[in-house]
């Protein structure tokens, strides 16, 4: 068990470019889960997905947000044009297909994003 | 209202001492509950989680839940400066594919 892996930890960029993370699940877990948070606040969901299948999007996600879990195992989340609003943690997280309280969320390290 | 509500702190204790974190949330049926902490710049890590009414204890950590008062709290025993963390309370909605909810978090604060 390797953990949750995520890249890059760092990203820096130009408001209107587009980014690109990745996140490695723990291998055996089938739920991964995006999350982002700002400075002082708690985590926020952003999408949801059971192996490949996407089964939901926060109303956060706009439509310059995209997700993808090809084959159910890494996941990228991709952010077009990119603006300020947009510098934030984002967080990944696994977790296995059991029930609710024998399943919690792992969470990796995220990848910090700053758009100037 | 927001779903999850958490003190925003800081929550100031000397060390040995007894911290108590504490949590509600809007939604009755709510139906798993985390705890999380979280140091400055890392991600959560989960402490502990309760989805009976009552007390669960796991060392020096003790989670308390009252579903008729909407509510959940967390007890830190014989708290050190390394304790000094954002702790998060979360919350698994119901229908929610184990999607948790969380609160702001509560910044404690362990000094000698």
């Amino acid at each position: 068990d390797t953990g949750v892996s995520q890249n890059p930890r760092h990203k820096i960029t130009k408001r209107g470019q587009n980014v690109t993370f990745r996140c490695d699940p723990i291998s055996e877990h089938n739920r991964l889960y995006w999350y982002r948070q700002t400075l002082g606040q708690g985590p926020e969901f952003l999408t949801y997905f059971q192996n490949e299948a996407q089964l939901e999007k926060s109303r956060l996600l706009s439509d310059r947000f995209s997700a993808e879990r090809p084959k159910g195992s890494f996941s990228t989340l991709e952010i077009q044009r990119t603006e300020q609003g947009d510098s934030a943690m984002y967080l990944c997280a696994s977790s296995t297909g059991q029930a609710v309280g024998n399943s919690p969320l792992h969470f990796g390290n995220g990848t910090r994003l700053t758009v100037t | 209202q927001k779903e999850v509500e958490q003190n925003s702190g800081p929550l100031s204790v000397p060390e040995g001492a007894i911290a108590s974190l504490n949590c509600t949330y809007s939604d009755r049926g709510s139906q798993s509950f985390f705890w999380y902490r979280q140091y400055s710049g890392k991600s959560p890590e989960l402490i502990m989680f309760i989805y009976s009414n009552g007390d669960k204890e796991d060392g020096r950590f003790t989670a308390q839940l009252n579903k008729a008062s909407q509510y959940v709290s967390l007890l830190i025993r014989d708290s050190q400066p390394s304790d000094s963390a954002t702790y998060l309370c979360a919350v698994s909605i119901t229908g929610g594919y184990n999607k948790l909810i969380f609160g702001a978090g509560t910044r404690l604060a362990v000094h000698p």
